[in-house]
């Protein structure tokens, strides 16, 4: 299985700002993928994150709050734009090495809005 | 309803027991299902894939799904303080959905020494 390597693994922010959260992978991987967690709440996928094009995104999600990038296979980037306390989450990549093979994630990056 | 159901516990078991943890569902187009353990801090850690109905082994660890119940169950044996952590089970209608799983919301186990 593929190393996933987020950062930051946390952060505190302040309401109104920006976070960008990296997500790097070891090998090339198929398909890269952000879902969120939120305190006592299962995971959601947030967005389908394509090489050299837009992000495919979930119902409830939307580009101008979460952007996210992927200039090729190892690398994807989530931004969480203009946050308020209800962004407080645990934000995760996750990939998948080859479709239909299973999602591994990374560790998260656990966000705290004030 | 959630299409994924998942008791949270917290559930505590003394060492060397049999853990049984369990899902329903709701969706009959599900056809990939996974489970996954989470130590405090970390990220999911894929324990077990399988397709379809069926029983699969690893070790400690069984999965079996029974797809005329809507219901899928992970077994550990011999559990272990090690095993201490939340359990979550994930499930996905396939390749058209590729990434799109689906979650409970995790069974916390602790297992005691």
């Amino acid at each position: 299985s593929a190393v996933i390597s987020q950062k930051p693994s946390r952060d505190i922010c302040q309401r109104g700002t920006s976070l960008t959260i990296q997500c790097q992978v070891d090998s090339q991987v198929t398909m890269m993928f952000w879902y969120r967690q939120q305190p006592g709440q299962s995971l959601t996928l947030i967005a389908t994150a394509n090489q050299g094009s837009e992000a495919t995104y979930e119902s409830g999600f939307v580009i101008d709050k979460f952007p996210i990038s992927r200039p090729n296979l190892t690398f994807s980037t989530l931004t969480v734009s203009n946050m308020s306390p209800e962004d407080s989450s645990i934000y995760l990549c996750s990939v998948a090495i080859e479709y239909n093979s299973p999602l591994h994630f990374g560790n998260g990056t656990r966000l705290t809005v004030t | 309803q959630k299409e994924v159901e998942q008791d949270p516990g917290p559930l505590s078991v003394p060492e060397g027991a049999i853990v049984s943890l369990n899902c329903t569902y709701s969706n009959s187009a599900f056809q990939y299902f996974m489970w996954y353990r989470q130590y405090s801090r970390k990220g999911p850690e894929l324990l077990m894939y399988t397709y379809s109905s069926g029983n699969k082994e690893d070790g400690r660890f069984t999965a079996q799904v029974d797809k005329s119940s809507k219901y899928i169950s992970l077994f550990i044996r011999d559990s272990q303080p090690s095993d201490s952590a939340t359990y979550l089970c994930a499930m996905s209608h396939g390749s058209s959905n590729t990434g799109k799983l689906i979650f409970g919301q995790g069974t916390t186990l602790q297992v005691k020494p």
